[in-house]
């Protein structure tokens, strides 16, 4: 995942808002996606953006998206407990409908 | 959503035997399937494409005689890990993607552990 950046640790209080960020580096990525990742566990998409969006909300998740900065951020409201967990962010190169290219993923741990 | 299994979740296995890992797509056809080998605290390495009915795609410094990638059918793809080593102990994860869809469905992995 080199060209996808994502930082390692976040930690938030339970009830407060998460932001994860990511940066990445094909500005042809038609699409950009966030994934969980609970541990021991595959990834479950969680959410995605078509690159022609700036913004898009599904209940307790926005995904912002700042394509002139190559910048994509998820932001979790009302964090709970089962939040946590590991966060990717992945783009398609190219526009590709075959292949992905993922961060390095950001843990995300929620304290009580 | 879409549903994808693999079988085994995990398996134990000596030093120089081979390991079959099963992917299916359970609800939806996959006209491509990818699998992904993943270390402890990292990201998602690619290893291979796979599309039905024809050789998989082998990203650069994945052996295609080691891993050996069989897509039969529209929901099945297997990954056989041949005379494996312990170096080759990792978490496979293999994802399906319907045709012209964007969107990619990962499986549970498979926690493969070579003693």
């Amino acid at each position: 995942g080199e060209d996808v950046e994502q930082s390692l640790f976040l930690s938030v209080r339970e009830g407060d808002s998460s932001v994860i960020n990511c940066t990445y580096t094909d500005s042809s990525s038609t699409y950009l996606y966030w994934y969980k990742q609970e541990p021991g566990a595959g990834l479950q998409l969680l959410t995605y953006i078509f690159s022609n969006m700036d913004m898009k909300q599904d209940q307790r998740l926005t995904v912002l998206l700042n394509k002139k900065d190559k910048h994509l951020s998820l932001r979790i409201a009302d964090t709970q407990t089962g939040d946590s967990a590991i966060y990717f962010c992945a783009e398609n190169p190219g526009g590709s409908a075959r292949q992905l290219t993922f961060g390095s993923g950001t843990q995300l741990t929620v304290l009580p | 959503g879409a549903v994808v299994s693999q079988h085994p979740s995990r398996v134990i296995c000596k030093s120089g035997t081979s390991v079959k890992i099963e992917c299916r797509s359970l609800d939806f056809q996959a006209t491509t399937m990818f699998w992904y080998r993943q270390f402890p605290k990292q990201s998602l390495m690619l290893m291979a494409t796979s599309n039905e009915g024809s050789k998989a795609t082998y990203e650069q410094g994945v052996e295609k005689d080691k891993f050996l990638i069989n897509h039969a059918s529209l929901t099945l793809s297997t990954l056989t890990v041949t005379s494996a080593h312990p170096e080759d102990s990792s978490f496979y994860i293999c994802s399906a993607r319907a045709d012209s869809a964007y969107e990619q469905y990962f499986g549970p992995g498979t926690r493969l552990t070579v003693t």
